[in-house]
């Protein structure tokens, strides 16, 4: 099976612009999470999609949000930059079936740069 | 809230030798998930080895075996025969339930030396 993919891979934005990032899990599976990486505050949980709903949700402000299409395909969007902002973004999908021990495999992330 | 430590920023073993990496969690829960996560330079996050709560018997993945004492709320990675390519940054990960979201302890960066 191929694994999750992100893409871009990398990505420059100044402040005040909007970004959308994209995550494509493995074949199959039906839960997507996002997590930002920085080195002050570590790796933080954003949101996880289940069949297209938002199940859970981090402590981010409202400029972060995200989606999910029919095909499990994830979409993450930040509005209005900001310096703080900039991170490694990482996604991770797994079944998503409550019950039973349920991997998270993470993608390559997006590295995003706000200047 | 759940948390995880990991009070070893950084650790170097010998090419070939074992090692131990240190984690502890706080959760009044009585089920959950433990895993550890390796990041390399690429930054691509990978699965070492997982293990459910209610199992007694520590998790084994070829080299990689863990030490989970449930009462301490400890789980500590055991690396076996170092190799070069098990340089990276580890990462201690809790887990409630499926479905629920991964909580990160801050890692331990582990250095081999040839």
């Amino acid at each position: 099976k191929a694994g999750v993919t992100q893409t871009p891979r990398y990505l420059i934005k100044t402040r005040g612009q909007q970004v959308t990032l994209s995550c494509s899990p493995i074949s199959g599976h039906r839960s997507v999470s996002w997590y930002q990486q920085t080195p002050g505050q570590g790796l933080q949980f954003l949101f996880e999609y289940f069949s297209e709903t938002q199940r859970n949700k981090g402590n981010f402000p409202g400029r972060f949000s995200g989606r999910q299409f029919s095909n499990s395909r994830s979409e993450m969007n930040v509005s209005t930059l900001e310096l703080g902002d900039s991170a490694l973004y990482l996604c991770a999908s797994s079944s998503g079936t409550v019950g039973l021990t349920d991997t998270q495999y993470f993608g390559p992330g997006t590295r995003l740069t706000v200047l | 809230a759940q948390t995880v430590t990991q009070s070893q920023p950084e650790m170097s073993v010998q090419e070939a030798e074992t090692v131990t990496l240190s984690c502890t969690y706080d959760t009044s829960e009585s089920d959950y998930y433990l895993f550890w996560y390796k990041q390399p330079p690429s930054r691509q996050m990978i699965l070492v080895i997982r293990q459910e709560a209610y199992k007694q018997q520590n998790a084994t993945e070829n080299r990689f075996s863990v030490n989970f004492q449930k009462a301490a709320k400890s789980f500590s990675l055991k690396i076996s025969d170092s190799q070069l390519g098990d340089a990276a940054m580890y990462f201690c990960a809790y887990r409630k339930s499926s479905g629920d979201k991964l909580t990160f302890g801050t890692g331990t960066r582990l250095a081999v030396r040839p």
